[in-house]
Parts: structure tokens; sequence; C-alpha cells
């Protein structure tokens, strides 16, 4: 149980182009879901927690208008990363927190590379 | 701002034999303890949590928290080359929604 998924597993755009990444909890409800992103050999950062129905939650330094969350249903959240450039280029996983407790469960990840 | 503190490592241990990965948090109302191992290039996946003073079993897998001392640890015993990954310590601080991750220990297990 607790499984996690995340589509597309890797993808290669174009400096200028918004791409979308999804994040399903397969077999729970998630109310919330989070979003991280890690660079080579660097730690996990947390860009911003996702609730179902609401508006997300950014860290500080992430910019909310590049970095576009929606949590829709209590399986689905996505992000989009607008106008992406070779900075963003990075792996980016989400999480899942089934209702009731603090457990998070990763997905396995989406690898951007911005040309 | 809460930190959770992780020796970065390699922690370089022959196979066989027991792995000890130390981390400490600061914020003294914490209240969930997660472990998380993550493999290169791959994303973490739990390995235990714990809650309560004391150690949890679970397989070669103990994990030990003390929160007078505010230090969470866990070990792994029988460590093999397939646990070579970096191990990742993650804390629930009273308040917060979400998990205050440390940078991770790398643990290198050589046959």
């Amino acid at each position: 149980g607790a499984v996690v998924s995340q589509h597309p597993s890797w993808v290669i755009c174009k400096s200028g182009t918004s791409v979308k990444i999804e994040c399903r909890s397969l077999d729970f409800q998630a109310t919330t879901m989070f979003w991280y992103r890690q660079f080579p050999k660097q730690s996990l950062m947390l860009m911003a927690t996702s609730n179902e129905g609401s508006k997300a939650t950014y860290e500080q330094g992430v910019e909310k208008d590049k970095f576009l969350i929606n949590h829709a249903s209590l399986t689905l959240s996505t992000l989009t990363v607008t106008s992406a450039h070779p900075e963003d280029s990075s792996f980016y996983i989400c999480s899942a927190r089934p209702q009731d407790t603090d457990t998070q469960y990763f997905g396995p990840g989406t690898r951007l590379t911005v040309l | 701002q809460k930190e959770v503190e992780q020796n970065s490592g390699p922690l370089s241990v022959p196979e066989g034999a027991i792995a000890s990965l130390n981390c400490t948090y600061s914020d003294r109302g914490s209240q969930s303890f997660f472990w998380y191992r993550q493999y290169s290039g791959k994303s973490p996946e739990l390995i235990m949590f714990i809650y309560s003073n004391g150690d949890k079993e679970d397989g070669r897998f103990t994990a030990q928290l003390n929160k007078a001392s505010q230090y969470v640890s866990l070990l792994i015993r029988d460590s093999q080359p397939s646990d070579s990954a970096t191990y990742l310590c993650a804390v629930r601080s009273g308040g917060y929604n979400k998990l205050i991750f440390g940078a991770g220990t790398r643990l290198a297990v050589h046959p």
C-alpha cells in the first residue's frame, strides 16, 4: 500500500516552454501533497505544500507564479513549471500524506532537463 | 528555523557490521520522526518511523529516540552492500504541516 506515482518520469523541453508534472496517490487519499526539488548531490528542498481544494503554501524563495500547483482532488496534484529555463533543470519529487498520519510517501520523481 | 542535523559522511562499514546513523533536531516540540533511504538517482523511500522514546525494531533496522537529548538514530544490523545509500532523517515539529529533513548521511557498505 501507500503507492505514489509521478508522470512523466523524465522530460526534456526547450527554454521558455511550460512543463506539467502529475503526482497521484494510487491507493489512498491524500489531503496534503508536497513538492520537492533536488539538484545533483544536494539535499531535498521543499518547494511547496499542496492542500486539496485550497491554495498551495510556498516555501520562502520559491516563485509561486513560476511553479504553479493545483491539487484538485484527493489523489492528484500537479506542478507546472512555467517558462522553464536551464536553471530549472532538476529532479522534482512529490510526496503524499494519507489522512490522519504524519508519514509522507514519495513518488519516483521526474527528471526535468531544459535545453 | 527548525533544524535537523546529520553527519554527511560517508560512513563506511564492512559487510555484516552494524551501521549507526545519527540525527539531532532543534525543536523540543517535535512529535514524529522518520528515516528514509535514498539511492543515487532515485526518490526517498520510507524505512521506518518512531513516535515514542525508546527503540523500535523492524527486521534489520532499529530506530532509537531520545526526546530529552533531542536525538534519533538508526541502526542497521548485518549491513549489506545493497544498504549503501543516503539515509535521510526527517522530523515533524509541533504545529508544522510538513517534515523537516536533514541533509542525509551517505552510507557505504564494503564487501
